[in-house]
């Protein structure tokens, strides 16, 4: 079945700092999401990015899609208090339909 | 409404008992999928409709579970015969249409089951 692996599982950084987090999937992604969901949350859409080495920019938020449109990453430039929560990547599988497989998710901690 | 809704938000069973998740997505919405999430993983792809006609169900665990949504609106997850694996949050999500664009999945709060 459809793998989306994503690193690291927990980051933890302090304010101010820098953190990314990776994902990446076994078969080429039609396009792909970005969901954050903070502790007792749901899951809430940030970004799609549907292009191949497509990059986009929401603040200090910035996404990559790969060349290959089968991995991903997130950055985020100066951490702040609320960046805190689960960071999941989402995609379906090339010519599959519309079902989005969620990768494993990267758990941000920031300590202030 | 204004949001998913889903319903009951919690939901405590016997093992062996029958239970029904029901799913209210954003109005006019075509998509609807049905995700289950355990405690710090990742949602967990179950099926998803568009209108009425379910889509993709390859992610149901077993034939104890079903979906439905007849008149393209509610949906309703059903699970028979409850075992203690199936605890789990289940979440709902919907999305304006299907395909490349406007595929933003908007998630309710979630049920809470817990079969004991």
């Amino acid at each position: 079945g459809q793998q989306v692996m994503q690193i690291p599982q927990y980051q933890h950084v302090q304010e101010g700092e820098d953190f990314t987090t990776y994902c990446n999937s076994s078969t080429t992604l039609s396009n792909i999401q970005w969901y954050k969901q903070r502790p007792g949350g749901h899951p809430v859409f940030l970004i799609q990015l549907v292009k191949s080495g497509e990059v986009k920019k929401q603040k200090r938020l910035t996404f990559q899609f790969g060349e290959a449109k089968k991995n991903s990453s997130l950055h985020i430039t100066a951490t702040q208090t609320t960046d805190v929560g689960t960071y999941f990547c989402a995609g379906p599988r090339l010519y599959t339909g519309n079902q989005f497989y969620f990768g494993t998710g990267t758990s941000l901690t920031v300590i202030p | 409404g204004a949001g998913v809704s889903q319903s009951p938000r919690y939901k405590v069973t016997k093992r062996g008992q029958d239970v029904a998740l029901r799913c209210d997505p954003i109005s006019g919405h075509v998509s609807l999928y049905w995700y289950r999430q355990a405690l710090g993983q990742g949602p967990e792809f179950l099926t998803y409709f568009n209108y009425e006609a379910q889509q993709d169900k390859s992610g149901l665990p077993n034939d104890r579970f079903s979906a439905e949504r007849p008149e393209g609106s509610i949906s309703t997850l059903t699970i028979q015969r409850t075992e203690q694996r199936d605890s789990a949050m289940y979440r709902c999500a919907s999305s304006l249409a299907p395909g490349q664009q406007n595929t933003e999945a908007f998630f309710g709060q979630g049920t809470r089951l817990t079969v004991v």
